[in-house]
């Protein structure tokens, strides 16, 4: 099925580890999103895309990076974790942003 | 900084009874406004997108308005079910900015 897919959907990590998130979409979208959501804080935007090969910072952008290399794709990395990088971290994707967003399942990350 | 607000942040209602979730935002120049539904522990999931231009959307139980000038958007669900029992989410994108401004959400539980 078309749509917006996440992995690892869960993963423990201890402090100063590092890791990547993979974001990919099969709908031939611009745009790609990642955001984090925390209890009391609601989603905010860490990085997004407006196109492969370019990459912005959003609200929350210390302690990760994004890549675009591919279209489809849009990875997101922690170089060293943090305990307060714990969330539940969300990928979403857009054809043009008044077409509205698709978001993918998710990813729960602990750090310890 | 657009500031997205949604009351009750909880509520509870029986089986059949309207539901009436509300979003303000402060910043009226926006280019959509979007309501998602996300269950506990899953993603996102696109209810319903209203344009600037318009004033409401509908899809079958669900019913969303929008008044920009008042920076308000209500979200009526007709006849609630268990099942509608979920966390309601709003999001607003400002005109010149790819970035959504989400609120922090209506958790609901339909009481059977």
């Amino acid at each position: 099925n078309a749509g917006v897919t996440q992995t690892p959907k869960f993963r423990v990590l201890k402090t100063g580890q590092s890791m990547t998130l993979l974001c990919a979409q099969d709908m031939n979208h611009e745009y790609m999103y990642w955001y984090r959501q925390d209890p009391g804080m609601g989603l905010r935007l860490i990085h997004y895309s407006v196109g492969e090969g370019t990459t912005a910072k959003g609200e929350v952008p210390d302690g990760y990076n994004v890549s675009r290399l591919k279209k489809q794709n849009f990875l997101l990395g922690l170089e060293s974790a943090a305990p307060s990088q714990t969330s539940v971290y969300f990928c979403a994707s857009s054809y043009l942003p008044a077409y509205g967003y698709t978001f993918g399942s998710g990813t729960r990350l602990t750090v310890v | 900084k657009q500031e997205v607000t949604q009351i009750p942040a909880a509520l509870s209602v029986p089986e059949g009874e309207n539901l009436v979730l509300n979003c303000s935002f402060t910043d009226s120049a926006i280019y959509n406004l979007q309501w998602f539904r996300q269950d506990p522990g899953k993603g996102l999931t696109s209810l319903l997108l209203i344009q600037s231009s318009q004033r409401e959307q509908t899809s079958g139980r669900l019913n969303a308005s929008l008044d920009k000038s008042s920076g308000r958007s209500t979200l009526y669900i007709a006849a609630s079910q268990p099942g509608d029992s979920a966390t309601y989410l709003c999001a607003v994108m400002r005109y010149g900015n790819n970035r959504l401004a989400f609120g922090k959400g209506n958790q609901v539980v339909v009481i059977p």
